[in-house]
């Protein structure tokens, strides 16, 4: 049974790209949830999806930030017109309910030139 | 204030020795997580817990709800535990809150 992948590892864009980081939960789990690592800081929750759905984007961006959790296929992070501020990492988990122990995947690391 | 403190912030230690890490929460809880991680490294998930004590190999994790207190303990530190480790809780809502970390480092 295969961890949560994300993919890419790294991403490069340079300011005013997209960026698209893509999450695949562990198998059985349906709940997914993405946290952003800024340089030196700690963890900070971004959104909470189920399947088609968004439960909680508390911690979102109003602008230019997006996540999907379509019925088939990975959740997206997607972030529009980068800017050197969202250079981080970012982290997907998965479980298998909301009240459930989150597993976290390797992240993927966004630089904006 | 953050609503969940970690202390200390930095830790050395030699091999071998007795390792505690501690986090301390404001809000209300349904559960603790403790996790791993590794410079430039994902994060492991290495206790959820909201009661007692779990162990698992040489980590041991206790909770007091009513403290709002938890502890990591290591026994026998080893080198390969250097990592930051981290709390967090989870409370009403779903989304973790996380300290701000411990980066642990041991010596042989």
């Amino acid at each position: 049974n295969a961890g949560v992948m994300q993919n890419p590892r790294h991403l490069v864009r340079r300011r005013g790209q997209e960026a698209r980081l893509r999450c695949s939960p562990m198998k059985g789990h349906s709940h997914v949830y993405w946290y952003r690592q800024l340089p030196e800081e700690g963890l900070k929750f971004m959104v909470y999806l189920q399947k088609e759905n968004i439960i909680d984007e508390s911690g979102m961006p109003k602008e230019r930030f997006s996540a999907e959790f379509p019925k088939e296929g990975p959740s997206i992070l997607r972030i529009q017109q980068v800017v050197r501020g969202d250079s981080a990492a970012y982290f997907c988990a998965s479980s298998v309910g909301g009240y459930n122990e989150q597993f976290f995947g390797p992240g993927t690391r966004l630089t904006v030139l | 204030k953050n609503e969940v403190e970690q202390s200390p912030q930095n830790l050395t230690a030699q091999e071998g020795e007795f390792i505690t890490i501690n986090c301390s929460y404001s809000v209300g809880i349904s559960a603790l997580h403790w996790l791993q991680q590794h410079p430039g490294g994902g994060i492991v998930s290495l206790f959820m817990l909201s009661s007692g004590k779990k162990k698992h190999g040489r980590l041991i994790a206790t909770i007091n709800i009513q403290e709002k207190h938890s502890s990591l303990h290591i026994t026998a530190s080893h080198p390969r535990d250097s990592a930051v480790y981290i709390c967090a809780v989870k409370g009403n809502t779903d989304k973790l809150i996380f300290g701000t970390g411990t980066r642990l480092q041991v010596f042989p």
